[in-house]
């Protein structure tokens, strides 16, 4: 009976390099939403996926960030050329149906830190 | 803006005691409202509240919600160390996404043993 799981837990990249994080949904969960936790701020949504659709996207940069949930595999958040502003936890959430109508479930979480 | 404020900032507390934390929102088309407890890891789902004057408990906790005042608080009897944690509250809108969650920055609850 796993729940959201992401991985890495902690990934340290430095100045220029891309982040990859992943995310596999809890069974049976179609949508899946990645949230950013900034040091002293609450959890701000980045974007919503569905299996081979972004739905919304509105709350990513539409810089560097790119995000994507595969017919077969994890949904990937993709961070190219990170910078010091990036650092943060990111979690995945994963729900029944559309999040109004049913709780999101969420991942423990990917810690990144940009050196 | 839509925003969500929680008080207190912080608590400290000894086992035993019971405690309020406060959640107050503004937001355009309020739909829920839920409570997460975060931990070292995951924000584990504590309640979804959508209709004023309903309580909902679980356990040593419990919820409620008032959407003429615009506010919800969690309730924890009896607390054990086990209960500390970040408590989070987070609004869902009725327009602009219902998976777009608008959380507040937490109340960070500590009990002693």
């Amino acid at each position: 009976n796993a729940g959201v799981m992401q991985n890495p837990r902690h990934l340290v990249r430095r100045r220029g390099q891309e982040a990859r994080l992943r995310c596999s949904p809890m069974k049976g969960h179609s949508h899946v939403y990645w949230y950013r936790q900034l040091p002293e701020e609450g959890l701000k949504f980045m974007v919503y996926l569905q299996k081979e659709n972004i739905i919304d996207e509105s709350g990513m940069p539409k810089e560097r960030f790119s995000a994507e949930f595969p017919k077969e595999g994890p949904s990937i958040l993709r961070i190219q050329q990170v910078v010091r502003g990036d650092s943060a936890a990111y979690f995945c959430a994963s729900s029944l149906a559309q999040g109004g109508d049913s709780p999101l479930h969420f991942g423990n979480g990917t810690r990144l830190t940009v050196t | 803006e839509d925003k969500v404020v929680q008080s207190p900032l912080s608590l400290v507390v000894h086992e035993g005691d019971t405690v309020t934390l406060n959640c107050s929102y503004e937001v355009t088309n309020f739909r829920s409202l839920l409570w997460y407890k975060q931990e070292k890891k995951a924000p584990t789902f504590l309640f979804m509240l959508t209709s004023s004057g309903i309580e909902k408990k679980s356990g040593r906790l419990s919820s409620i919600l008032d959407k003429k005042e615009l506010f919800s608080i969690l309730n924890i009897t009896a607390t054990q160390t086990g209960d500390s944690a970040i408590y989070l509250c987070a609004v869902v809108p009725a327009t602009s996404g219902t998976y777009k969650y608008i959380f507040g920055t937490g109340t960070r609850l500590k009990v002693l043993a």
